[in-house]
């Protein structure tokens, strides 16, 4: 399934660097977002886009900084993070923000 | 108490087994319900969503019951490929909000 893509798969980043992680939807939908998933932890969500505006922030570390450019693109840029940052980033889209959501296949950051 | 509480198992079935997943919310006011699975190190795939009256597709069953909060799963005739952990997931009232649950694992046996 290709609805939802996500690059890179996989990063392995110090504490002093800036990465970005994109995610692209292919499905027509007007709403994005991140999500953070820990070991034994449920889903945690970070950002709402809706529309190209960002409509949540889950009171997450200046250190995560999103951007939407278009309905289609969704970015999160990462500087200096900490080793318990590390865990699998999942960016998620839906029609509108009641509808049910369609994941990308993650990227699996770790922070050394 | 949690938004959205599940039993992480493992619940280790064998082939062919019938097997239930139940999961309590704390909101009364929760307006929509969903089933996600999750394989191994991949991300959560939506399996089906949760009617008020009940609602079939193929061997999997789910249930809402709001007097007591909880939405249920049941799957029929197990097959090895079920294996991977199912999320219970519910929108509270009043927001646009999907709160997840931390998962159920199941592993269908030989």
């Amino acid at each position: 399934e290709t609805g939802v893509t996500q690059t890179p798969r996989h990063l392995v980043m110090g504490m002093t660097n800036k990465k970005s992680l994109k995610c692209e939807q292919h499905l027509g939908h007007n709403a994005m977002y991140w999500y953070k998933q820990s070991a034994k932890k449920p889903l945690e969500l970070m950002f709402v886009y809706s529309l190209e505006e960002r409509v949540e922030n889950n009171s997450v570390p200046s250190r995560f900084s999103p951007e939407c450019p278009n309905s289609s693109h969704l970015f999160l840029h990462l500087h200096t993070l900490q080793p318990e940052d590390s865990a699998l980033y999942l960016c998620a889209s839906s029609q509108d923000r009641l509808r049910e959501q369609f994941f990308g296949p993650g990227t699996r950051l770790t922070v050394l | 108490r949690k938004e959205v509480e599940q039993d992480p198992g493992p619940f280790n079935v064998p082939e062919g087994a019938t097997v239930a997943f139940n999961c309590t919310y704390s909101n009364s006011a929760s307006q929509s319900f969903f089933w996600y699975r999750q394989d191994c190190r991949k991300e959560p795939k939506l399996l089906m969503s949760v009617y008020s009256s009940g609602n079939e597709d193929g061997r999997f069953t789910a249930q809402l019951n709001r007097a007591s909060q909880y939405i249920s799963l049941l799957i029929r005739d197990s097959k090895l490929s079920d294996s991977a952990t199912y999320l219970c997931v519910v929108r509270p009232g009043g927001g646009n909000k999907l709160t997840f649950g931390t998962g159920t694992q199941l592993k269908v046996e030989l």
